[in-house]
């Protein structure tokens, strides 16, 4: 079946580190790849997305580039804020059937220190 | 309102006491899902509604747990004589439709802590 692996957490940065969060993924077909983000005490939100290969999903300053040949959706940004703050979740949708629920990975604790 | 709800925020139940969490939709979006996020399995999928289609069912964790949606509108999850293992934070998420490439919307969820 379909998984979702990221890098385990927590991550602590300072302001304008430089961040990654790993992700890979198995699935067949060609799913569609997202990030989604929990800020404390909020809901999940949509970060960005990448529906096909070569793609790259950007928002709020972070990217992430659909690589198909490593299976791979690496979320990356160039100067981190203490507001960047949450824990942040790879997911995919399926490419088969008619019900395209999210599998996520674990989810990634970043913190972020003035 | 303009984003999905849920009812109640927090719910503390006894083991083996019944109990039901409601999901208010986004006017109009056609497609509901119901997850389940514990700190043991991460967020997982439960459920599946699109419009008047029979649900998939497939993610929900044993027969204590059924759902329905009325109208095509709001969605109640239900878990029966609930266990301490049921204790997780319960989300709902709309989307407009079909598709993998639609974004789906997320309410805040109900935290359930069975004792």
């Amino acid at each position: 079946g379909d998984s979702v692996t990221q890098m385990e957490g927590p991550v602590t940065l300072s302001e304008e580190a430089f961040l990654t969060i790993n992700c890979t993924y198995t699935a067949t077909g060609y799913p569609s790849l997202f990030w989604y983000v929990q800020y404390p005490g909020e809901g999940l939100q949509l970060l960005l997305k990448a529906t096909k290969a070569d793609d790259k999903g950007s928002n709020k300053g972070f990217e992430a580039t659909y690589r198909k040949e490593t299976t791979s959706f690496h979320l990356e940004k160039g100067s981190v804020q203490v507001s960047d703050s949450a824990v942040y979740f790879c997911a995919l949708t399926h490419s088969g059937g008619s019900n395209y629920k999210l599998t996520f990975g674990k989810g990634t604790l970043l913190t972020v220190n003035p | 309102g303009a984003g999905v709800s849920q009812s109640p925020s927090n719910k503390v139940t006894e083991k083996g006491k019944d109990v039901e969490l409601r999901c208010d939709p986004i006017s109009g979006h056609t497609a509901l899902y119901w997850y389940r996020q514990s700190l043991g399995q991460g967020l997982e999928f439960l459920i599946y509604f699109q419009g008047n289609s029979a649900p998939d069912k497939s993610g929900l964790p044993s027969d204590r747990f059924s759902a329905e949606r009325t109208g095509g509108s709001v969605s109640t999850l239900t878990i029966q004589r609930t266990q301490q293992e049921d204790s997780a934070v319960y989300l709902c998420a709309n989307s407009p439709g079909q598709g993998k490439y639609n974004e789906q919307f997320f309410g805040p969820g109900t935290r359930l802590t069975v004792l």
